[in-house]
């Protein structure tokens, strides 16, 4: 069964530095999506993205964040300069028009 | 705004039937999905509800009451391996297009032998 993967699957970085995080969605799916979790925390939407653009985003999203689709496989998230609250683990999902999300198994970011 | 409401945490015995509750309270609606997550994993897709009633999917049925803002997640035949986290997500917008999904902060459910 066709899946969406994420690398690393754990990724520790210095407060304000650059870390890029990638997924590569489930081939036949149009839309894409990055989510974040704190720990302890509730699942909290980012973006979406489909056909090359941004489709929404939430007020998390600020200037920091940006994503990406850099070929016909891989979707990525870059944060520029992180903070020590953007620890969390980020989930990649996609999906088919109107149908549900599958989610891809996670980064956790460790941003000391 | 959006509000989505679930219990914290749950206790149930293996073999046994829950049901987790869920209400809502967004800006716009177009279906409400369950996700399972267990510790330290990705969520899971459960099932989704659009319209007013009951869907029914091998030992889990989701239903939904848009005019109360309200649906259920029941589980039958409990096994331990259903000892995680059950999530309740509303999709707000109209749909059609890349819609992100609203969370609940999940509902904790503990099988007991």
């Amino acid at each position: 069964e066709p899946e969406v993967t994420q690398t690393p699957s754990h990724q520790v970085t210095q407060m304000g530095q650059e870390v890029i995080l990638r997924c590569v969605p489930i081939s036949n799916h149009l839309y894409f999506y990055w989510y974040r979790q704190i720990l302890g925390q509730k699942v909290e939407f980012l973006v979406s993205f489909y056909n090359n653009e941004i489709s929404e985003k939430s007020e998390i999203f600020d200037d920091q964040f940006s994503v990406e689709r850099p070929d016909g496989s891989n979707f990525t998230l870059k944060i520029r300069s992180t903070k020590l609250e953007d620890s969390a683990m980020y989930f990649c999902a996609s999906s088919r028009p109107g149908n549900e999300q599958f989610f891809g198994p996670g980064t956790r970011l460790t941003v000391l | 705004g959006q509000n989505i409401d679930q219990p914290t945490e749950m206790t149930a015995t293996e073999g046994a039937i829950v049901q987790i509750n869920c209400t809502y309270q967004t800006s716009g609606f177009n279906g409400l999905f369950w996700y399972q997550q267990h510790a330290g994993e990705a969520p899971t897709f459960l099932s989704y509800n659009v319209l007013d009633g009951l869907e029914e999917k091998g030992r889990f049925s989701s239903f939904l009451s848009r005019s109360k803002g309200y649906s259920y997640l029941l589980l039958k035949e409990l096994q331990m391996k259903d000892s995680a986290s059950y999530l309740c997500a509303v999709r707000p917008n109209s749909g059609g297009g890349a819609d992100g999904l609203t969370f609940g902060k999940g509902t904790h459910l503990i099988i007991q032998p």
